[in-house]
């Protein structure tokens, strides 16, 4: 059964500093793989997703991700924080073949200080 | 595009109260999804319809709940009776179509609360 990791549920860098968000998933078959942003009492907003394509992708926000099969990670990058980065964000996976049903993570928050 | 609406926003209960979470998704999406956050599950899915039907209901966790989704555009969860782990947020999202590299779009949310 397919299933996300996300290492550490909370995440705190200073403004400016690299942030790194880290995901790693399993499954059987060739994965599509997202990153969610959720900001306080909003719904999840969609900031990249890997479909086969390329394995860096760049989403809005400066953010990025590189897909590596070989460590089946999806690490969620920014090279400098902005206080306006302080979210929750979710890594998730959808099976090729099947439906466009999203596994989650548990999700990592973000804490940007000045 | 207004993106997919629900209502209410926040909902209180007493336990053992019906209650009704609505959702219109976004016009032309073929999916939908209702997906429920809590602290202790995290994000999971609760059912999928492709134009209309129920295709995924396997995450509805039990009889108490059910959902319709009459025409393209509105479709309802419903809780009765409620109980207060129940108590979530929970998500709609719609899709344009069904392939696994397609990403959905949420709405806001439903806070339910049942005391």
């Amino acid at each position: 059964a397919q299933s996300v990791t996300q290492l550490g549920s909370h995440v705190s860098v200073s403004e400016g500093a690299l942030v790194l968000l880290r995901c790693n998933y399993s499954s059987s078959v060739p994965p599509y793989l997202f990153w969610y942003v959720q900001y306080p009492n909003q719904g999840l907003q969609l900031l990249l997703k890997y479909t086969s394509a390329a394995t860096l992708v760049k989403g809005i926000n400066d953010f990025e991700a590189e897909f590596k099969k070989s460590e089946t990670s999806f690490h969620l990058t920014k090279p400098s924080a902005h206080m306006s980065d302080a979210a929750e964000y979710f890594c998730a996976v959808s099976l090729s073949g099947g439906y466009n049903k999203l596994i989650f993570g548990a999700g990592t928050r973000l804490a940007v200080h000045p | 595009d207004a993106g997919v609406i629900q209502s209410p926003r926040h909902e209180v209960t007493e336990m053992g109260q019906e209650v009704t979470l609505r959702c219109k998704p976004i016009s032309g999406h073929n999916s939908l999804f209702w997906y429920r956050q809590t602290m202790m599950r995290g994000l999971e899915l609760l059912i999928y319809f492709n134009n209309n039907v129920p295709i995924d209901d396997s995450g509805m966790p039990e009889d108490r709940f059910s959902a319709k989704m009459p025409n393209a555009s509105f479709s309802t969860l419903k809780i009765q009776p409620s109980e207060p782990r129940d108590s979530a947020v929970y998500f709609c999202a719609s899709s344009p179509t069904t392939t696994a590299n397609t990403e959905a779009f949420f709405g806001q949310g439903t806070r339910l609360t049942v005391v």
